[in-house]
């Protein structure tokens, strides 16, 4: 099976404009979750997703949005950025919310 | 809430020898433990997990870890390192009842394996 694929892997933006990422997860797996990895932060839990609906979510302003597709793939999106919102944003796919997430390269997002 | 506490930023360790990576923990009711690695501009990587049963858990690449209620740890384990190990390696937990946390992280360990 093809694995989690994140597009695209590599973005620059300046503060105040919007970004939308994708994730295509494992063929089968109807859970996806969102993360963003920092040097200063480390990795930090951005939203769940399973079966079109958010079952959870982090501590990250409303900024940070996301949504899921009828056919699992899910987009997360992030308004107004700002310089601190640079960073590796992960995606992770599993076949049910409590089960082993497999995650994507990653997508790294430069503000400038 | 949950949390993770990885309290070596740094392990070195020659190779052949074995290593051990400490993990402790903090969840509400039973934990559902995770450790992954990273290697560089790379996503996180499986190696293995515990919700139930034995203590010890085997997984990917020769890694093991061990549970242990009382201390709350969760420490992984190899018994002869590769140069190949080394990588960013992060413990992870959840509770296993689900709730409103995803995956809570550790900071992650640097392992160095030296020739």
């Amino acid at each position: 099976k093809a694995g989690v694929t994140q597009t695209p892997r590599y973005l620059i933006k300046t503060r105040g404009q919007q970004v939308t990422l994708s994730c295509s997860p494992i063929s089968g797996h109807r859970s996806v979750s969102w993360y963003q990895q920092t040097p200063g932060q480390g990795l930090q839990f951005l939203f769940e997703y399973f079966s079109e609906t958010q079952r959870n979510k982090g501590n990250f302003p409303g900024r940070f949005s996301g949504r899921q597709f009828s056919n699992s793939r899910s987009e997360m999106n992030v308004s107004t950025l700002e310089l601190g919102d640079s960073a590796l944003y992960l995606c992770a796919s599993s076949p049910g919310t409590l089960e082993t997430q497999y995650f994507g390269p990653g997508t790294r997002l430069l503000v400038l | 809430a949950q949390s993770v506490a990885q309290p070596e930023d740094q392990v070195n360790v020659a190779e052949g020898n074995p290593l051990t990576v400490k993990c402790t923990y903090s969840v509400s009711g039973n934990p559902y433990l995770f450790w992954y690695v990273q290697y560089p501009n790379r996503g996180l990587q499986f190696l293995l997990k515990y919700i139930t049963g034995d203590n010890l858990v085997k997984g990917s690449y020769g890694f093991e870890a061990e549970f242990n209620k009382s201390q709350t740890s969760f420490h992984l384990k190899k018994p002869s390192a590769l140069v190949s190990d080394s990588a960013l390696y992060f413990c992870a937990v959840r509770a296993l009842g689900g709730g409103a946390d995803g995956l809570t992280f550790g900071k992650g360990t640097h392992l160095i394996i030296q020739p």
